[in-house]
């Protein structure tokens, strides 16, 4: 079964400090793939990324960067920088194509950049 | 431009009273997914839709109940609100095997 840990439950910067998110997964399934999302307050969910198995290339997206690794079942992400608007909770999800590309959440990591 | 649009934002109804939640979206993508989310947790999958073919989870209560009568437009239907069932209720689609993307939700109050 699949499954996704977010270990830490909130974290609290201050402005212009960098931030890792981690994240840990589960799967049997050979193709799969991890997303990241951001929930501000307003509440919807904003798709930041999609990275497949196949894929242990870094990426790299303005302050955002994130990390993929097989060998631990890690994909870490980073705000570099950190501003008040990135106060938000983020999600780490995964799919298995043998699931049917249902998407399993983290918990979730609330992250409070204070000025 | 909105591309998952969800109405109402807010909604209140009576323990018991029927309520329907809508969803639209202007990317023709072939699956939709309704998710509850209740505070401080992550979002829990309904159902889905991949085009017309209905999946329910197995955990998902049969007070819940969904239609999509075409591609752009999938309801979420609860035939007796409980107050258990307070949440905020998320729309999203994707094209199959791609990712998901979310609407603004509806927050769903019960009294």
């Amino acid at each position: 079964a699949q499954k996704v840990t977010q270990a830490q439950t909130e974290i609290s910067v201050v402005e212009k400090e960098d931030v890792t998110l981690d994240c840990v997964y589960e799967t049997r399934d050979t193709t799969y793939y991890l997303f990241w999302y951001k929930q501000p307050p307003s509440g919807e969910l904003v798709f930041l990324i999609r990275r497949n198995s196949f894929d242990e290339q870094n990426e790299i997206s303005g302050r955002y960067s994130w990390n993929f690794q097989k060998s631990t079942s890690s994909f870490n992400f980073t705000i570099t920088a950190s501003q008040v608007v990135d106060s938000a909770v983020y999600f780490c999800a995964l799919s298995e194509e043998a699931a049917g590309n249902k998407l399993t959440f983290g918990g979730g990591t609330r992250v409070l950049v204070k000025p | 431009d909105a591309m998952v649009i969800q109405n109402p934002r807010y909604q209140v109804t009576q323990f018991g009273k029927p309520v329907t939640l809508s969803c639209s979206q202007t990317l023709n993508h072939n699956v939709m997914y309704w998710y509850q989310q209740k505070s401080s947790q992550a979002p829990k999958l309904l159902f889905h839709y991949y085009d017309k073919d209905f999946n329910n989870e197995a955990d998902t209560p049969d007070n819940f109940q969904s239609r999509r009568p075409n591609t752009s437009f999938c309801f979420l239907d609860i035939r007796s609100p409980g107050l258990g069932d307070a949440a905020m209720y998320l729309c999203a689609t994707a094209e199959s095997g791609y990712e998901q993307y979310f609407g603004p939700g509806t927050r769903l109050t019960v009294t």
